[in-house]
């Protein structure tokens, strides 16, 4: 079955750096596109950034712009979501998510969810 | 940037229809999904491409898209029903998610 988990949350100071992995098993990973998704405390749902099946497009929310980068490897079934120049308001639930397709398709969903790893920025 | 608006909160009886709403700028000409979150839980898929069911998800779940708005109706709702619920379109290869209902079942 599809699983995919999260891991390298933790408490960062701003201003720093940090990289979340997510492992995914299941399924053919180099087929499908995947994103990056959010969650403040207590609050919605936020997409921060999907890159499609080979690495080659890579789209992002206009509040990690410039900070944030999501790369991927084939080889090792990983996503990566390396988050730079972090603030107060970047703390969240980060989950990663499976898209149903491979490369952009406007009826596109999100059919899988990992758990979700907790980033705190705080001093 | 495109932007998809929710009714904060509903509350529902036992065996009721809930009808949640999605609002956004021609709406119809996208396509809109919706997901669960129950508490402390991650997003579930419940409705695609406006109104297709994934596997595994109860008939009771519908969905619809016209106009300005997307509808997700829960008919016969039921206790195990209550949960935040998101609707979600694309824009210009980017996601937009809906502000969120909380669903109360009481």
């Amino acid at each position: 079955q599809v699983q995919l988990v999260e891991s390298g949350g933790g408490v960062v100071q701003p201003g720093r750096s940090l990289r979340l992995s997510c492992a995914a098993s299941g399924f053919t990973f180099s087929s499908y596109g995947m994103h990056w998704v959010r969650q403040a405390p207590g609050k919605g749902l936020e997409w921060v950034a999907v890159i499609w099946y080979d690495g080659s497009n890579k789209y992002y929310a206009d509040s990690v712009k410039g900070r944030f980068t999501i790369s991927r490897d084939n080889s090792k079934n990983t996503v990566y979501l390396q988050m730079n120049s972090l603030r107060a308001e970047d703390t969240a639930v980060y989950y990663c998510a499976r898209a149903a397709c491979g490369s952009y398709d406007s009826d596109c969903p999100i059919d899988y969810w990992g758990q979700g790893t907790l980033v705190t920025v705080s001093s | 940037s495109y932007e998809l608006t929710q009714p904060p909160s509903m509350s529902v009886s036992p065996g009721q229809t809930a009808s949640i709403t999605c609002s956004g700028d021609k709406l119809e000409d996208k396509y809109a999904c919706w997901y669960q979150q129950k508490s402390g839980q991650s997003p579930m898929l419940v409705i695609y491409q406006d109104s297709k069911r994934p596997s595994g998800i109860p008939e009771r779940f519908s969905g619809s898209n016209s106009g300005n708005t997307a509808t997700l109706t829960i008919s016969g709702t039921q206790a195990m029903d209550e949960a935040d619920y998101y609707c979600q379109a694309w824009d210009s290869s980017t996601v937009v998610f809906g502000t969120g209902t909380k669903v109360t079942v009481l």
